[in-house]
């Protein structure tokens, strides 16, 4: 069984530039979460896909978008990028809704991609 | 707004004892709570989680307890391991929103020998 990898593992930008983080979910999982974890707090959730659509949005601006593929893999794009976007950003796959004996919130992580916006 | 919070950023016990994490929340909507265990370098990992019908679920060395009155939950640790150290994070949910999860900040746990 594959886990969930992500790329790149760290990548610097620099502001006002784009960037795009790759996820592969866990072999089976139809869903991608994707969260923000800033420095010192915990993950925040920014959107999650489903079935290649977007099911669900936290409280990020537009220039944060995403894509997920018909394998399940998905992307999330920064636009106009910030000082405050440097994070780690976190992929997570599950199954959905209970299906399959997933647990309600049990999501597997990725190690994450940690960029750094100059 | 943290509808998440874990007032203690870090936590250091000896090897044997045990470990008491707690966490708040302020969301009545939310109805599965969750613990996430993190190590450097690595992604979070789910360790023990807790539906709001329930007040308490043990797993092998952790427990989590839930006073939904007081909108508290706690993960116990007994007896506690070095391989224990890591961040550990409180996460909740409403199950009508799968998989977006609301994450406290975490509390850095450190076993000495």
């Amino acid at each position: 069984e594959t886990g969930v990898t992500q790329s790149p593992t760290h990548l610097i930008k620099t502001r006002g530039q784009q960037v795009t983080l790759r996820c592969s979910s866990q072999s089976g999982h139809n869903t991608v979460s994707w969260y923000q974890q800033a420095l010192g707090q915990g993950p925040q959730f920014i959107f999650q896909y489903y079935r290649e659509e977007e099911n669900g949005r936290g409280n990020f601006p537009p220039r944060f978008s995403g894509l997920q593929f018909p394998n399940y893999s998905s992307e999330l794009n920064v636009n106009a990028l910030e000082l405050d976007d440097s994070a780690l950003y976190l992929c997570a796959s599950s199954l959905a809704s209970g299906r399959g004996g997933n647990r309600a919130g049990e999501l597997f992580f990725g190690e994450g991609s940690r960029l750094t916006v100059l | 707004d943290q509808q998440v919070k874990q007032n203690s950023p870090s936590l250091s016990v000896q090897e044997g004892r045990i470990s008491i994490l707690n966490c708040d929340y302020t969301n009545s909507m939310f109805d599965y709570f969750l613990w996430y265990k993190k190590y450097p370098a690595e992604g979070p990992t789910f360790l023990i989680s807790i539906s709001s019908i329930k007040d308490k679920n043990e797993d092998g060395r952790f427990t989590v307890f839930l006073n939904k009155s007081a909108k508290h939950l706690s993960l116990h640790i007994v007896p506690s391991q070095p391989g224990d150290s890591a961040v550990y994070f409180c996460a909740a949910l409403r199950t009508d929103s799968w998989g977006k999860l609301q994450f406290g900040a975490g509390t850095q746990v450190v076993v000495t020998p």
